[in-house]
């Protein structure tokens, strides 16, 4: 199966300090890959949809520059959260579809905590 | 709205029995099915991927799909303990490229 990678697995940053989360699709190319966010033991949420040389598209509620994405390439997409705050502290999980499927395979997920 | 409804469980199944886990949507022309699991503190893992009314069968998982009822199911045979996990119906409509994700439902099976 497709496999796709996250780092940092886990990051505890200060509050106001931005974090990057990294998202690789390892073995097939991704014009498009998702960014979610889950808070413990609620249902899994999307934050935006990542494309390759264009700008994301960010779902209503989600703040566009609190929550910088960039898909620099077909493998390659990472997500800012800029001006950290507690209340961003969640599971962050990146997915990746093959281009000729709408199968979308998960990363192992980034934990985040914010102090 | 598009909306995909489970029932949120936990469903509670003996170990070596059989599994059933469903799932209702609303947009009536959606194309692509999935069932996804996911363990705790982990992230959602694919299981299965469903396009065509009927049964689709992976090793002790058949997915089943019937458009005209705009339902999903998700069937585990020999439920084993490592199949206690939350289990999330996903459904691409009108092929968009987002997929639409229900709560999820619990499976906990009783060894």
């Amino acid at each position: 199966g497709a496999v796709v990678s996250q780092h940092p697995s886990r990051v505890i940053c200060k509050s106001g300090t931005s974090v990057k989360i990294e998202c690789r699709s390892l073995d097939f190319q991704a014009t498009t890959m998702f960014w979610y966010r889950q808070f413990p033991k609620k249902s899994l949420m999307l934050m935006a949809t990542s494309n390759e040389g264009s700008k994301a598209t960010y779902e209503q509620g989600v703040e566009k520059d609190k929550f910088l994405i960039n898909h620099a390439s077909l493998t390659l997409s990472t997500l800012t959260v800029t001006s950290a705050h507690p209340e961003d502290s969640s599971f962050y999980i990146c997915s990746a579809a093959p281009g000729h499927t709408y199968e979308q395979y998960f990363g192992p997920g980034t934990r985040l905590t914010v102090t | 709205q598009k909306e995909v409804e489970q029932n949120s469980g936990p469903l509670s199944v003996p170990e070596g029995a059989i599994a059933s886990l469903n799932c209702t949507y609303s947009d009536r022309v959606s194309q692509s099915f999935f069932w996804y699991r996911q363990y705790s503190g982990k992230s959602p893992e694919l299981i299965m991927s469903i396009y065509s009314n009927g049964d689709k069968e992976d090793g002790r998982f058949t997915a089943q799909l019937n458009k005209a009822s705009q339902y999903v199911s998700l069937l585990i045979r020999d439920s084993q303990p490592s199949d206690s996990a939350t289990y999330l119906c996903a459904v691409n409509p009108r092929g968009d490229d987002k997929i639409i994700f229900g709560k999820g439902t619990r499976l906990h099976i009783l060894p």
